[in-house]
């Protein structure tokens, strides 16, 4: 059963443009959504992380959009920059559960072209 | 400040073989998670120790077992390796792995002949 579904699976904008990445989960009971970055060879490095008692949150060219009542939140990478090219991940976390683990989605390769 | 350092990069093995992987957490940090990511995919949980204590386990076979030690640094073991363990092994540390942001390492490569 998959927790968190990401869409797209791939996605391709040209410099300058909107990414836009959407994540879906299914229990309730998560309250700690991530956003992650992974650049080939690397680990996953944190980009943006919001809770749910906010809508949206903005770092810099990075915005993540919740909604609870979807389950949905998504993140908007303003400005796109071949920079950053990489695979994004959404996950999330239940803190009240029995052990703290971040569930993953199945990622997102973004290819921003100059 | 270091961030979370992982060993070995890589590493070659065969099936039926075990194999040891370390994991330096941040300094202050006192939970390590382990994931492992198989190509093409996100990370799935393994484990997450938090003061020397296992706290949560994921999917996996018995196969795989984890220790943490009194310097919170942590050893993923995993025996009788299979073809299908081949993966980037990813080892995460946070303050209390509760409410807090958890930073990951560059990983362990883990192929399996």
């Amino acid at each position: 059963q998959q927790q968190v579904k990401q869409s797209p699976q791939s996605l391709i904008v040209q410099k300058g443009g909107i990414s836009i990445i959407n994540c879906a989960y299914e229990n309730t009971a998560f309250d700690y959504f991530p956003w992650y970055q992974q650049f080939p060879g690397k680990g996953p490095a944190l980009l943006i992380a919001i809770r749910p008692d906010v809508s949206e949150k903005k770092e810099g060219r990075f915005t993540i959009s919740f909604n609870k009542s979807a389950k949905q939140f998504s993140l908007h990478i303003m400005d796109s920059q071949p920079g950053d090219s990489a695979t994004y991940f959404c996950a999330a976390q239940n803190s009240g559960g029995s052990n703290y683990k971040l569930t993953f989605g199945k990622g997102t390769l973004l290819t921003v072209n100059p | 400040d270091a961030g979370v350092t992982q060993s070995p990069t890589h590493l070659i093995k065969t099936r039926g073989q075990h194999v040891t992987l370390r994991c330096s957490p941040i300094s202050g940090h006192k939970s390590v998670s382990w994931y492992q990511q198989v190509l093409g995919q996100g990370p799935q949980f393994i484990f997450q120790y938090y003061e020397k204590e296992e706290r949560g386990r994921g999917n996996f076979p018995d196969r795989f077992s984890a220790r943490q030690f009194p310097n919170y640094s942590s050893e993923l073991n995993v025996n009788a390796l299979l073809l299908g363990d081949s993966a980037l092994y990813l080892c995460a540390s946070s303050l209390t792995g509760l409410n807090t942001e958890a930073f990951f390492g560059q990983g362990t490569r883990l192929t399996v002949v």
